[in-house]
């Protein structure tokens, strides 16, 4: 079974401050998508990584994948309070299906103004 | 171009009843996948289906949940006999082929009491 390690759970931040978001696996997965979630509603897909070591800039927000596949993570420069909302990383086995996806458990972002 | 569409988007029902969740996915996406996110978890895969088969359910509970995607209609989440514990938000999400980009719907928040 392969799993997904998100860090932090929580992040309380000040606008302006720079963060970053941590998924790690000791499973090597063939990508690794970010999703950006708002309460009520589906995730929305930010990016997919998929070579090792591939890094991947929308806007403020940096991704990068890890040498090996097995770990991601998400750098956000200079927090805006529009950026508050659930983000998780989910990475896909490949093989059949890429939409067989394993969840982190989310990391949960307020950035106060 | 109307998003994948779920319905209901809240549905109550008592111990013991059944509960049917539906789901549209994008046009011209023949791939469809059923995800739960349980409270204070993340989202687990539970089954994933092409047009009339069922291609992974390796996620699905072994009784009283089941899933179909007919020729004609939207896929079908169907649960029987809730019990408390099936509370939960049920996301369906689509895709055009079995790698491309994932496309979730808003949700079926589902309460067992």
């Amino acid at each position: 079974t392969q799993l997904l390690e998100q860090s932090p759970q929580f992040l309380s931040i000040q606008e302006g401050e720079n963060l970053t978001v941590y998924c790690n696996s000791s499973s090597v997965f063939s990508s690794l998508q970010w999703y950006r979630q708002e309460p009520g509603e589906g995730p929305v897909l930010l990016v997919t990584v998929v070579t090792g070591g591939e890094v991947k800039k929308l806007k403020r927000l940096t991704f990068q994948f890890g040498d090996a596949r097995k770990d991601s993570s998400l750098h956000i420069t200079a927090a805006q309070p529009g950026d508050t909302g659930l983000y998780l990383c989910a990475g896909a086995a490949g093989g059949t299906s890429y939409g067989k996806l394993t969840f982190g458990q989310g990391t949960i972002l307020t950035v106060h103004p | 171009n109307a998003g994948v569409m779920q319905n209901p988007r809240h549905l109550v029902r008592r111990r013991g009843q059944e509960a049917r969740l539906r789901c549209s996915p994008m046009k011209g996406h023949s791939h469809v996948y059923w995800y739960r996110q349980l409270p204070e978890e993340g989202l687990k895969f539970m089954v994933y289906l092409q047009k009339e088969n069922i291609i992974d359910e390796s996620g699905m509970p072994k009784e009283r949940f089941s899933a179909e995607f007919p020729k004609e209609g939207p896929s079908i989440l169907r649960i029987q006999q809730v019990v408390r514990g099936d509370s939960a938000a049920y996301f369906c999400a689509s895709s055009q082929g079995a790698t491309g980009e994932l496309f979730f719907g808003e949700g079926s928040r589902l309460t067992v009491l």
